[in-house]
Formats: structure tokens, C-alpha cells, sequence
């Protein structure tokens, strides 16, 4: 258990919708990471949040966005759904002013677009 | 940051050490060699970092040669519950990328 924790575990919607993923970090981690891992792509970065403020964004869609709330922990809300967002997202979390920043991942949420 | 070259996959016996080697020929000073792992589609797990000396944990042990341009990950006694994929992943120590980059890492499969 790494003390990443992602609900739900799995999302079934259908193309159009919204939904939103969960994440809380471990205890003392700042920063959180948002991971898309699709069969054709692999797992990929989406976007990072450090204390509320978003720090790195990576592939990610204009339909996607993500938030972290003063409590830490995260939400990335997917929009416009596309039969093409079926993946596993992952969340992790790290401390940030270590050189090594380490980071763990939560069990993923599995969702999938029909 | 560098890019990793990992064989697809590998095949170890029950109880045997696994060798899973990286090529990092690209690797820059300020980066570090991490490994994670994932299981069937769970979250990748963290295994082991370094960056120039050789490091073992709990879970495994890392050889980064002297030049710094490969390096092995070593399970000294693998079980079945070490089939997974593998990852080498080379990250800068600093800057504002803090992201993993991930490739297409190694599948170990462990025979009983």
C-alpha cells in the first residue's frame, strides 16, 4: 500500500459525459501527478500539482482539467468523453524539496467509454 | 531527460536472481536511474533510485556501471509475485519537470 489513494476504482459512462477522478496523496506530499495508461499509449504524464498551484502539464486534453483543494488532495474531471479516454488513470504523490522527490502511485481508476 | 532502452521481456526460474538491465547512454550527471514496477495494471510501484553508487533496499539492488550509461536491476530471489513489467526511468535532479517519462519497460515473467 503506498498511502496514494484513488476512488473509484472503476468508472463506466458513456461518450458526452463528465466525470471526475479522486485522488488523495500520502500524508506530507505536496505534490500530485495525474497519469493516463491507455493500451496504445502507455502511460503517459498528464499534468502535476504542487500545493494548490499547477506546476508541469503534460499530454493532456483541453477537455481534461485537474484542481488540488487546500486539503490536498486532487480531482481531474474529464469532459466531452470520447470512446478514446478509455484508459486506467493514476495518481501519485511526492515530496517536493528533496532531490530525489520520489514519487508513489495510487491503484488507478479504471474508466471506460461506451 | 535521457532516454532508456529495456529488452521487452525476460523470463527468470522461481527462486533464481533476475537480472533486468537498462541502457541510459544519454544519461546527463544531474540525473538519477529510477525502477518501478507495476503488476497487471495496478499502480506502478516504486522499487529502487540511484544515482552513481550502487544501492540495494528490501526489494531489490541496483548496479549503475562506472560510466553511468547502463545499469541493472537485480531481484535476488524471485517469486512469481515479481511477474510484472519493469521500468527504468532516467529524471533530472532539478528543474521544473518533475514528471516520469515512461517507456515500454521489461516484462519479467517468473516460472515455477
Amino acid at each position: 500500500d503506498s498511502g496514494v489513494t484513488q476512488t473509484p476504482k472503476h468508472l463506466i459512462t458513456a461518450t458526452g459525459q463528465r466525470v471526475t477522478l479522486r485522488c488523495s496523496p500520502r500524508s506530507g506530499d505536496l505534490s500530485v501527478y495525474w497519469y493516463q495508461q491507455s493500451l496504445d499509449q502507455g502511460l503517459q504524464f498528464l499534468i502535476q500539482y504542487y500545493n494548490g498551484e499547477e506546476r508541469a502539464k503534460g499530454n493532456i486534453l483541453e477537455r481534461f482539467s485537474a484542481q488540488q483543494f487546500p486539503d490536498l488532495h486532487s480531482e481531474l474531471n474529464l469532459s466531452s468523453l470520447e470512446l478514446g479516454d478509455s484508459a486506467l488513470y493514476f495518481c501519485a504523490s511526492s515530496v517536493v524539496g528533496t532531490r530525489e522527490e520520489t514519487q508513489y502511485f495510487g491503484p488507478g481508476t479504471r474508466l471506460l467509454v461506451l | 531527460d535521457a532516454k532508456t532502452t529495456q529488452p521487452t521481456s525476460m523470463d527468470c526460474a522461481e527462486g533464481r536472481a533476475a537480472n533486468l538491465p537498462c541502457n541510459h547512454s544519454t544519461i546527463s550527471g544531474n540525473e538519477y536511474v529510477y525502477w518501478y514496477r507495476q503488476i497487471h495494471s495496478q499502480g506502478p510501484q516504486y522499487i529502487i533510485h540511484g544515482l552513481k553508487n550502487n544501492e540495494t533496499n528490501e526489494m531489490a539492488s541496483l548496479i549503475i556501471t562506472e560510466d553511468r550509461k547502463s545499469s541493472t536491476l537485480i531481484l535476488p530471489h524471485a517469486t512469481l509475485r515479481d511477474t510484472a513489467v519493469y521500468y527504468c526511468i532516467v529524471r533530472a535532479i532539478s528543474g521544473s519537470a518533475r514528471q516520469l517519462t515512461f517507456g515500454s519497460g521489461t516484462q519479467l515473467t517468473v516460472l515455477p
